[in-house]
C-alpha cells in the first residue's frame, strides 16, 4: 500500500535562518506531488506541485522554493525564512491525473520567531 | 477563485444529530472533493463526486452536487463525537485542487 511521509512534525526557526522539509511516498510511481500550506484558522495555499523529477510548478510567487531530486521525494526550502512563513505545511501526492483524490502527509508545524 | 466556499464556517450539534455542511463554487470542474482534517493533522479524503453525478453515498456521508448552482453539500448522518473536525470542499477543475477554508463541526457528546 501507498505511504507517504514528511517530516519533520514541528520546528522552530529564527527569522533568517534556513528551511528544508522533506517528504517521501512509497508504493507508487510516479505520483503528483504537492506542497500546501495552511496559515491558522485559514485554508490550504497550494505552493508548489511537480509532475516529476525535476519539474516543479510554484503557483504563489513567495520566500520558498522546491525541488524534486527524486521520483518520490519531494523538498520545500527557504534560504532566509521570514516571520509570514509560520504555518502548517502539507505534502501530499496523487495519481497522473493532477484532479484526483490526494493523500496527505502528516504536516509540519513551522513556527519562525 | 477556483477555490471552494465552505458554509457555515462553524457547526456545532448534539451527538445523534445530522450535520449539513455547503461548498459554493465558481468555476466549471470535472469533480469535486471533500475531505477532513482533524486538528494539528493532516486532511484524509471522504468522497469524490464527478460532474455527470448528481448524489453520491459513503456510510454516514451524503453528498449532493448541482452544477447549475456551482454547489454541494455534505450531510454526516446521526452525528458522533468522533466527528468532530474541520471539512473542506475542494472543486477540481483540469488541474489542481484548491481548497476553502473549511467547516469546523463540532460534535457534543
Amino acid at each position: 500500500s501507498q505511504t507517504i511521509h514528511q517530516w519533520p512534525a514541528t520546528l522552530v526557526q529564527p527569522v533568517g535562518s534556513p528551511l528544508s522539509l522533506e517528504c517521501t511516498v512509497e508504493g507508487t510511481s510516479n505520483p503528483n506531488l504537492y506542497w500546501y500550506r495552511q496559515a491558522a484558522g485559514r485554508g490550504l495555499q497550494l505552493l508548489f506541485y511537480s509532475v516529476g523529477i525535476g519539474q516543479i510548478s510554484s503557483e504563489v510567487p513567495q520566500n520558498l522554493s522546491a525541488s524534486r531530486p527524486q521520483d518520490r521525494q519531494f523538498i520545500l526550502s527557504s534560504k532566509k525564512l521570514l516571520l509570514s512563513d509560520s504555518g502548517f505545511y502539507l505534502c501530499a501526492w496523487s495519481g497522473q491525473a493532477r484532479n484526483e483524490k490526494l493523500f496527505f502527509g502528516s504536516g509540519t508545524q513551522l513556527s519562525v520567531l | 477563485s477556483q477555490q471552494g466556499e465552505e458554509d457555515p464556517q462553524a457547526l456545532s450539534i448534539q451527538e445523534g444529530e445530522n450535520a449539513t455542511m455547503n461548498c459554493s463554487y465558481k468555476t466549471s470542474i470535472n469533480n469535486l472533493q471533500w475531505y477532513r482534517q482533524n486538528s494539528g493533522r493532516g486532511l484524509v479524503h471522504l468522497i469524490l463526486i464527478r460532474s455527470n453525478e448528481r448524489e453520491k453515498h459513503s456510510g454516514r456521508l451524503r453528498v449532493t452536487l448541482d452544477t447549475s448552482k456551482k454547489s454541494s453539500s455534505l450531510l454526516i448522518t446521526a452525528s458522533r463525537a468522533a466527528d468532530t473536525a474541520s471539512y473542506f470542499c475542494a472543486p477540481a477543475g483540469a488541474n489542481n485542487l484548491f481548497f476553502g477554508t473549511g467547516t469546523r463541526l463540532t460534535v457534543i457528546p
